[in-house]
């Protein structure tokens, strides 16, 4: 069946560190890739998507790139910053199973100064 | 434009007591799903209402757990009777049908339920 992949966590970086987040995707068809942020006593957010292959979603600085040769959509940010601590989300959209999501476990993310 | 609403935030019950969780949609969304997320984990999903047609509910413990969503907008999730393992974040959230698969999903603040 259809799921994701997340590289578990926690991460702990120094602020204006790179950020990588690995994740990697199984499905029938041609999902649509999200990546979602939780920050701590909220609900999750979008953060950026990507709906086909070599699109690249972005925002806040957060980039990822729908690989569909390799099934990956790996979140990266050139420099990290406090503010970004949160735990972060990969997820897909099956088209093949009435448009349902499918999320992985989630990395923490806590960036110190 | 108003997101998704669920209440109450939090509440705390004794084993095998009941609890009701609500929550309103953003105006115009015909899908709403009901995530369960207990600590450390992700989302998981226990029902996806179209409308107000239960599209999916397979992971969904029907013997306790129930949800309606009588008018096609606010949606309830009912457990009864409640057991220490369901302590968890419950989070509604919904999407807009139009667009293919591309739509995202807007989450509420979700509801944090604690069984002792």
């Amino acid at each position: 069946g259809d799921s994701v992949t997340q590289m578990e966590g926690p991460v702990t970086l120094s602020e204006e560190a790179f950020l990588t987040i690995n994740c990697t995707y199984t499905a029938t068809g041609y999902p649509s890739l999200f990546w979602y942020v939780q920050y701590p006593g909220e609900g999750l957010q979008l953060l950026l998507k990507a709906t086909k292959a070599d699109d690249k979603g972005s925002n806040k600085g957060f980039e990822a790139t729908y690989r569909k040769e390799t099934t990956s959509f790996h979140l990266e940010k050139g420099s990290v910053q406090v503010s970004d601590s949160a735990v972060y989300f990969c997820a897909l959209k099956a088209r093949s199973t009435g448009n349902q999501f499918y999320f992985g476990t989630g990395t923490s993310l806590t960036v110190i100064p | 434009e108003a997101g998704v609403a669920q209440s109450p935030r939090y509440k705390i019950i004794e084993k095998r007591q009941s609890v009701a969780f609500w929550c309103n949609p953003i105006s115009g969304h015909a899908t709403l799903y009901w995530y369960q997320q207990i600590l450390g984990q992700g989302p998981k999903l226990l029902i996806q209402f179209q409308n107000n047609g239960v599209v999916d509910d397979s992971q969904l413990p029907k013997d306790r757990f129930s949800a309606e969503r009588l008018k096609g907008v606010d949606s309830t999730l009912k457990i009864q009777p409640a057991k220490l393992e369901d302590s968890a974040v419950y989070l509604c959230a919904s999407s807009y049908s139009g667009g293919g698969n591309t739509g995202e999903l807007f989450f509420g603040e979700g509801s944090r339920l604690t069984v002792l």
